[in-house]
């Protein structure tokens, strides 16, 4: 079965650009997470879907920073404009009820590079 | 305080050698617990969950103290393939998990 699939696996960018990250869950999955991983902060979560829906976008750092799920098999995350203290991965993460228990699982991530 | 903390380490052991990590998390109404495991450069993976009764999975033992608010992972006869960051998670109300910043172990020949 195919994992969560996230593109592009790298992005490299200037400061000021547009950044859009993607992601295809796992199909089945009806939960979406988009976390961000620093040396410094560890992975944070950033914002979270339930069949579709924002639950909650506390995470989200900024207003730069925005995310959509137009449909049960896709997600974006955009960095508009981008900044080089952006520069993390950033996976996203699909989730289902196993056992009464929510598993995550997640995709391989983007690395993005802001100069 | 963090919700989840973790001892960061770097744990050093040699083959065959039994390590434990400890969490603890702030929230004491957090609901479900589990183990992720992150290789060098790569995504998180689930290990294991834990349940309040503890649970074994080969060499992997995870237990959970409610009363304490931690919960802890033992691996036995250490393998060379388990060195990694283990990642202590912790979910809370609704779906929202928190991600402890990981401890690292060596496993070395």
């Amino acid at each position: 079965d195919a994992g969560v699939i996230q593109s592009p696996r790298h992005e490299v960018t200037e400061m000021g650009q547009e950044v859009t990250l993607r992601c295809k869950p796992i199909s089945g999955h009806n939960s979406l997470f988009w976390y961000r991983q620093t040396m410094m902060r560890g992975l944070e979560l950033l914002i979270y879907f339930n069949n579709n829906v924002p639950i909650d976008d506390s995470g989200m750092p900024e207003d730069r920073f925005s995310a959509k799920m137009p449909n049960a098999s896709f997600s974006t995350l955009k960095i508009q404009p981008s900044e080089p203290r952006d520069s993390a991965v950033y996976f996203c993460a699909s989730s289902i009820y196993r056992d009464g228990r929510l598993e995550q699982y997640f995709g391989p991530g983007t690395r993005l590079t802001v100069t | 305080r963090k919700e989840v903390e973790q001892d960061p380490g770097p744990f050093n052991v040699p083959e065959g050698a039994t390590v434990a990590f400890n969490c603890t998390y702030s929230n004491s109404a957090s609901q479900s617990f589990f183990w992720y495991r992150q290789d060098c450069r790569k995504e998180p993976k689930l290990l294991m969950s834990v349940y309040s009764s503890g649970n074994e999975d080969g060499r992997f033992t995870a237990q959970l103290n409610r009363a304490s608010q931690y919960i802890s992972l033992l691996i036995r006869d250490s393998k060379l393939s388990d060195s990694a960051t283990y990642l202590c998670v912790v979910k809370t109300g609704g779906f929202k998990t928190i991600f402890g910043a990981g401890t690292r172990l060596f496993v070395k020949a």
